[in-house]
């Protein structure tokens, strides 16, 4: 298996633009997540998902933070419109069901807002 | 509140030498599960080792190991014979009922030639 798959690797975009970084988890897995990490904050979680339903994103920042996660294999984080504030390396991660089970990570996306 | 914490921000240790990182954490509940992970500069975050709150028995994983004191909500890791390679950010992570994974802040470790 590939492991968990981020795109893009690095985004730089302009304050005011609209992000969307992507995520495909491990085949199989059914727990989705997407974490934040900052030097300031260390790493936030923002939103997961089981089973493709948000269980808790009370992580999210703000209405500018949405995810979707319309099938098992694919799930999108979306800021609109993005802040200088919200650059930072976002991470998405994927296990099975069950909080002994390790999460995966992917290799995060770098995001820098102008 | 569920929290984790690690106290040191920055460690060093000569190459072959051993370093222990510390952990303490905080869970009204009683059964729950903690880890180690590794970020080297790559940016990958690398599980290093799991530990299961209902086991005495501390977990190893080759030159990993960690000292789980349960009472005092302790979960340090220790490294023996530092390699170049484990320069890394190391974070202490425990995970919910829910399955949400609490990390703590890191530590930068930096083994030294």
């Amino acid at each position: 298996d590939a492991g968990v798959i981020q795109s893009p690797r690095h985004e730089v975009t302009e304050m005011g633009q609209e992000v969307t970084l992507r995520c495909k988890p491990i085949s199989g897995h059914n727990s989705l997540f997407w974490y934040r990490q900052t030097m300031m904050r260390g790493l936030e979680l923002l939103i997961y998902f089981n089973n493709n339903v948000p269980i808790d994103d009370s992580g999210m920042p703000e209405d500018r933070f949405s995810a979707k996660m319309p099938n098992a294999s694919f799930s999108t984080l979306k800021i609109q419109p993005s802040e200088p504030r919200d650059s930072a390396v976002y991470f998405c991660a994927s296990s099975l069901a069950g909080r002994d089970e390790k999460l995966f990570f992917g290799s995060g996306t770098q995001l820098s807002v102008l | 509140a569920q929290t984790v914490t690690q106290s040191q921000p920055e460690m060093s240790v000569q190459e072959a030498e051993t370093v222990t990182l510390s952990c303490t954490y905080d869970t009204s509940e009683n059964n729950y599960y903690l880890f180690w992970y590794k970020q080297p500069p790559s940016r990958q975050m690398i599980l290093v080792i799991r530990q299961e709150a209902y086991k005495q028995q501390n977990a190893t994983e080759n030159r990993f190991s960690v000292n789980f004191q349960k009472a005092a909500k302790s979960f340090s890791l220790k490294i023996s014979d530092s390699q170049l390679g484990d320069t890394a950010m190391y974070f202490c992570a425990f995970i919910l009922n829910t399955g949400k994974l609490i990390f703590g802040q890191g530590t930068t470790l930096q083994v030294k030639p």
